[in-house]
């Protein structure tokens, strides 16, 4: 099993859809949560962090669940822009970072 | 606008042949990431670095693969020999030790035939 799990999709969706995606991951230990967008080809940058009690940026809501051991990323009136991979990651104490193989949204007109 | 930057951001060479990339960290940061992104193994933490010191490298390769930090300004991956199974696009990335935020370069995409 791997530490971080994500539902690969892909996610096909129409413009102004709201689309949700989850990871688990395993290390109880783990301090701080992270989603990343990827776009084809490019390097991953830094979507938002994500705390326990919540938190929101514009169209993203990022939540986490450390009872359950699981992240959201909730995406609102869903743009074309937004079409990418959208990949959590979780650290450890320690610092060291574990990606999930991302989860992959395509925002159609 | 601060950036990771890092070279070459294209190599092809052949196998055997020794592969040194280059990452240059956001002026400031003193955690230094390195990552293998691959279709079949996504992205890979290799090696990273907290204040120029070495803190887990267990991802890498050792027989092959050495990862330094001569100073604050640059990070080294060295891959020697290269085989084909090295290819893939290799990540740099930085951040401050206090908020585990990280920033990547555009990556070095690595072809061995």
């Amino acid at each position: 099993r791997k530490e971080v799990e994500q539902d690969p999709g892909p996610f096909n969706v129409p413009e102004g859809a709201t689309v949700a995606f989850n990871c688990t991951y395993s290390n109880s230990a783990s301090q701080s949560f992270f989603w990343y967008r990827q776009d084809c080809r490019k390097e991953p940058k830094l979507l938002m962090s994500v705390y326990s009690s919540g938190n929101e940026d514009g169209r993203f809501t990022a939540q986490l669940n450390r009872a359950s051991q699981y992240i959201s990323l909730l995406i609102r009136d869903s743009k074309l822009s937004d079409s990418a991979t959208y990949l959590c990651v979780v650290n450890t104490n320690a610092g060291k970072s574990t990606f999930g193989d991302g989860t992959t949204l395509t925002v159609k007109p | 606008d601060a950036r990771v930057t890092q070279t070459p951001r294209h190599k092809v060479t052949e196998m055997g042949q020794e592969v040194t990339m280059r990452c240059q960290p956001i002026l400031g940061h003193n955690t230094v990431f390195w990552y293998r992104q691959t279709m079949m193994q996504g992205l890979e933490l290799l090696a990273y670095f907290r204040n120029r010191a070495p803190l887990d490298d267990s991802g890498m390769p050792k027989d092959r693969f050495s990862a330094e930090m001569p100073d604050a300004t640059l990070a080294t991956l060295k891959i020697q020999p290269s085989e084909p199974r090295d290819s893939a696009v290799y990540f740099c990335a930085s951040g401050s030790s206090g908020s585990y935020e990280q920033y990547f370069g555009p990556g070095t995409r690595l072809t061995v035939t």
